[in-house]
Formats: C-alpha cells, sequence, structure tokens
C-alpha cells in the first residue's frame, strides 16, 4: 500500500511569515493529494487538493505545489494568521478503486502573535 | 446541522470490554469509512461501508466489525478492548465511492483502563 511521510512534525512561524508543510509518497501511481487542517477538538478539515494531472494549485493564501518525478508534494501557507495553528495532515492515494486515504502522520502548526 | 455527527463524542471502557460507536452520514452521503487516530498520528483506515456493504479493509483485526443501515448511518463495534485501542476513532462520509468529497465527523475519543 502507500505510504505517506510528512515534515516537520512541528512548526512555529511567526504572524505574517510563510510556512511550508512537505509530504513525500511511496506509490508512483497515487494521483489525488489532499490537505486537512485540525483545530484541536475539531474534525479535520479539506483545504485543498490536488490532482496529478496539475503541478500547484492556489487558494487565495494557501497553495499546494506537486512534483510528480520526485514522488513529494507541499503546502504552502503565506501571510500566516494564528487561526492558521492547528495539525495539518496531508494524504495520497490512487483514486481508480480507492475506498481509503492514506494519511502523513501530521505538522502541528504555531502562528506566534 | 446536516454534516456528519458521531456519538458518544467521548468514552472510557475498560480493556476486555466491547464498545459500539455510532455515525451519522452527510445528507446525500451514501458511504462511511472508519478511520483510528492514535495520539500524534494521522488517521488510519479501518473500513468503508457502501450501500449496507463492507467495502474494504484496512490493517485491523476481526474484533474490528461494523455495520450501515438503510438510512446509511453506521456502527464501529470493537471486541476484547486493548489498550492500544484508545484513540479518537473518526468516522467520514462520502456520496458513492469517491474518495475526495471526504466530510469527517468530530471523532469519538475512546479512552481504555
Amino acid at each position: 500500500g502507500e505510504n505517506v511521510e510528512q515534515h516537520p512534525s512541528t512548526l512555529s512561524v511567526q504572524e505574517g511569515d510563510s510556512a511550508v508543510i512537505k509530504c513525500t509518497y511511496s506509490d508512483s501511481a497515487s494521483n489525488y493529494f489532499p490537505w486537512y487542517k485540525q483545530e484541536l477538538g475539531k474534525r479535520p478539515q479539506l483545504i485543498i487538493d490536488i490532482r496529478s494531472n496539475v503541478g500547484e494549485k492556489k487558494d487565495q493564501r494557501i497553495a499546494v505545489t506537486l512534483n510528480k518525478t520526485a514522488k513529494h508534494f507541499s503546502l504552502h501557507i503565506t501571510e500566516t494568521q494564528p487561526e492558521d495553528s492547528a495539525v495539518y495532515f496531508c494524504a495520497a492515494v490512487k483514486m481508480a478503486g480507492a475506498n481509503n486515504l492514506f494519511f502523513g502522520t501530521g505538522t502541528r502548526l504555531t502562528v506566534i502573535p | 446541522e446536516t454534516g456528519v455527527t458521531q456519538s458518544p463524542t467521548h468514552l472510557i471502557k475498560t480493556r476486555g470490554q466491547q464498545v459500539t460507536l455510532r455515525c451519522s452520514s452527510q445528507s446525500g452521503h451514501n458511504t462511511v469509512s472508519w478511520y483510528q487516530q492514535a495520539l500524534g498520528q494521522g488517521p488510519q483506515f479501518i473500513f468503508q461501508y457502501y450501500r449496507e456493504e463492507e467495502n474494504g479493509r484496512g490493517n485491523f483485526p476481526p474484533r474490528f466489525s461494523g455495520l450501515q443501515f438503510p438510512n446509511y448511518s453506521s456502527e464501529l463495534n470493537v471486541n476484547a478492548l486493548e489498550l492500544d485501542d484508545s484513540a479518537l476513532y473518526l468516522c467520514a462520509s462520502s456520496a458513492g465511492q469517491e474518495i475526495y468529497g471526504y466530510t469527517f465527523g468530530s471523532g469519538t475519543r475512546l479512552t481504555v483502563v
């Protein structure tokens, strides 16, 4: 099955700075890569996703980049705000016939005001 | 709210006991997936139910079992509880068997003592 590694496990940034979280995956057939944000005591929420037919996707302050050759993808958050503080999970899957996501171990992001 | 709801929110059980967790899927969703999230880890896939049938299973022993009802709500049953079963149990619903569009519930925090 797929194996997803995520780094760093913790990340602290000053408010207004950028944050980057990186994930690598093992199965070259994986073609869907979502990112989830989980605030303390709350449900994981999808914040952005990317499919393998594009290299980058952006939604306001959040962007995701994908390098299929290297089998890694990254989440970029610009102009960070205290409300960005949460645990972020990446995931990967080959969509055809898939019934589950393979998650990374998470990154705890703290934005210092 | 028409999102995914889980009950109970917290539960304490003794080793060897049995537990049933419940999940109501989001309106319009007929697929429910269950995940186990140990402390500091990403969610791990337990199994998925689609139209009342099990549709895929992760690396969990048979003492983890489930059901899906005609209204697409679902139960996760765990027999012979072990200390390592202590975790946050998340269910996610989706329409059809699509991987994208997962909507997670807030989870049930199970503590086994």
